[in-house]
């Protein structure tokens, strides 16, 4: 699976628009990816994915660059709530396992 | 989406001793996996736990440190044998559905002394 590059952490003001990058440049063209996120002493969550087009659910938004080498994960309107470790993954599905492999992800710190 | 209960949630462990894990689900999924977190650290998968069938571990873990039990869709059992400091950890499962979205369970907090 191809490897991703995140920031360690970056800030957000409540109720402002999180944006969180991540960099796959050597992503296959039948890998997707995933964005997951851990909060405090508790198991990751899955909140996105996608292969080629942007993807929205309740939760996030997905941007995609149309090289497929990077994508933005936003949080529309960031609460402290949101206060959490994003992770960006790539995963290629259809094979034996569809196993996560994680990063160090970025920690996304709201602030009041 | 499916909801993962672990048991313990958490223990503390004398050195050299084992603890069994327990993951259970509220419904039939294709596959589940075990994952462990160090402190400070990010997740590290373990095995995938197969059903009726040995676990497949990743590099760095083998079946006599951590056997693993899958005896149907919906239960599965990691132990963790012969403890050492070292392995304080949290201890995660979990599973995918056919959607491909994996659920995790809300670990198993570990601490050998």
């Amino acid at each position: 699976d191809a490897k991703t590059t995140q920031p360690t952490s970056m800030d957000c003001a409540e109720g402002r628009a999180a944006n969180l990058p991540c960099n796959h440049s050597t992503i296959s063209g039948n890998e997707y990816v995933y964005w997951y996120r851990q909060i405090h002493s508790q198991g990751p969550q899955y909140i996105i994915h996608g292969l080629k087009n942007n993807e929205t659910n309740e939760m996030a938004s997905l941007i995609i660059t149309e090289d497929r080498k990077s994508s933005t994960l936003i949080l529309p309107h960031a609460t402290l709530r949101d206060t959490a470790v994003y992770y960006c993954i790539v995963l290629g599905l259809g094979g034996a396992t569809n196993k996560l492999i994680f990063g160090t992800g970025t920690l996304l710190a709201v602030q009041p | 989406s499916a909801v993962i209960s672990q048991k313990p949630s958490r223990d503390i462990c004398q050195r050299g001793t084992s603890l069994t894990i327990q993951c259970q689900v509220d419904s039939q999924v294709t596959m589940m996996f075990w994952y462990r977190q160090q402190p400070g650290q990010s997740l590290t998968l373990i095995a995938t736990a197969n059903q009726g069938s040995e676990a497949t571990y990743e590099s760095g873990f083998v079946i006599d440190k951590f056997p693993i039990s899958r005896p149907n869709l919906t239960f599965s059992t990691l132990t963790v044998s012969n403890m050492s400091p070292e392995d304080s950890s949290i201890y995660l499962c979990s599973v995918a559905d056919s959607k491909y979205e994996q659920y995790f369970g809300p670990g198993t907090r570990l601490t050998v002394t």
